[in-house]
């Protein structure tokens, strides 16, 4: 079956470091690929999104591309911000499956000042 | 955007009494709605697929005597929580598809966050 695996947290960066979460994933079909943020006590957030190979998602200075040939979907920013602090889901959504979302474990980023 | 409603955003009961969550798809229709648990510091657990005017469709190891879905039109789903306990204390979240096929994504609503004592 499908599924994603995220890089184990958590992760602590200072004020305008340099973020990279990795994300591979395995699927059967040709899904599409998302990163979601979720802040304490909340629900999800889309954050970016690809649904094809070589395709860059990008939102809010984070960007991430569709890597079909290392079947990878990694979520980069440049300077990370405090508010930026939240955990971080990578999922895939299969097309062929009536739409159903796998996700990673999540990452939980925390910011310093 | 397409925006998915979720109600309530908490809820406590006592144990043994059932809770009504609702997920609404606000301004479009959706044939399709996913029901998730989450579990403290965890993922997202799909628990069933919600399809409208037909049963849903659970995951292996749901039980859907205790976790009822009802999916009456293109824009509301209902979970009915029966008999809960303390071990269903959780984040229930779902989610609703614009339309079925490639590229198309889900919008989550903002989850519910039950706790039963």
């Amino acid at each position: 079956g499908d599924s994603v695996t995220q890089m184990e947290g958590p992760v602590t960066l200072s004020e305008e470091a340099f973020l990279t979460i990795n994300c591979t994933y395995t699927a059967t079909g040709y899904p599409s690929l998302f990163w979601y943020v979720q802040y304490p006590g909340e629900g999800l957030q889309l954050l970016l999104k690809a649904t094809k190979a070589d395709d860059k998602g990008s939102n809010k200075g984070f960007e991430a591309t569709y890597r079909k040939e290392t079947t990878s979907f990694h979520l980069e920013k440049g300077s990370v911000q405090v508010s930026d602090s939240a955990v971080y889901f990578c999922a895939l959504s299969d097309n062929t499956n009536a739409g159903k979302s796998t996700f990673g474990d999540g990452t939980t980023l925390t910011v310093k000042p | 955007g397409a925006v998915v409603s979720q109600h309530p955003s908490r809820v406590i009961c006592k144990s043994g009494t059932s809770v009504k969550i609702e997920c609404r798809s606000l301004d479009f229709q959706a044939t399709t709605m996913f029901w998730y648990r989450q579990f403290p510091k965890q993922s997202l657990m799909l628990m069933a697929t919600s399809n409208e005017g037909s049963k849903a469709t659970y995951e292996q190891g749901v039980e859907k005597d205790k976790f009822l879905i009802n999916h009456a039109s293109l824009t509301l789903s209902t979970l009915t929580v029966t008999s809960a306990h303390p071990e269903d204390s959780s984040f229930y979240i779902c989610s609703a598809r614009a339309s079925w096929g490639a590229n198309t994504e889900a919008f989550f609503g903002q989850g519910t966050r039950l706790t039963v004592v």
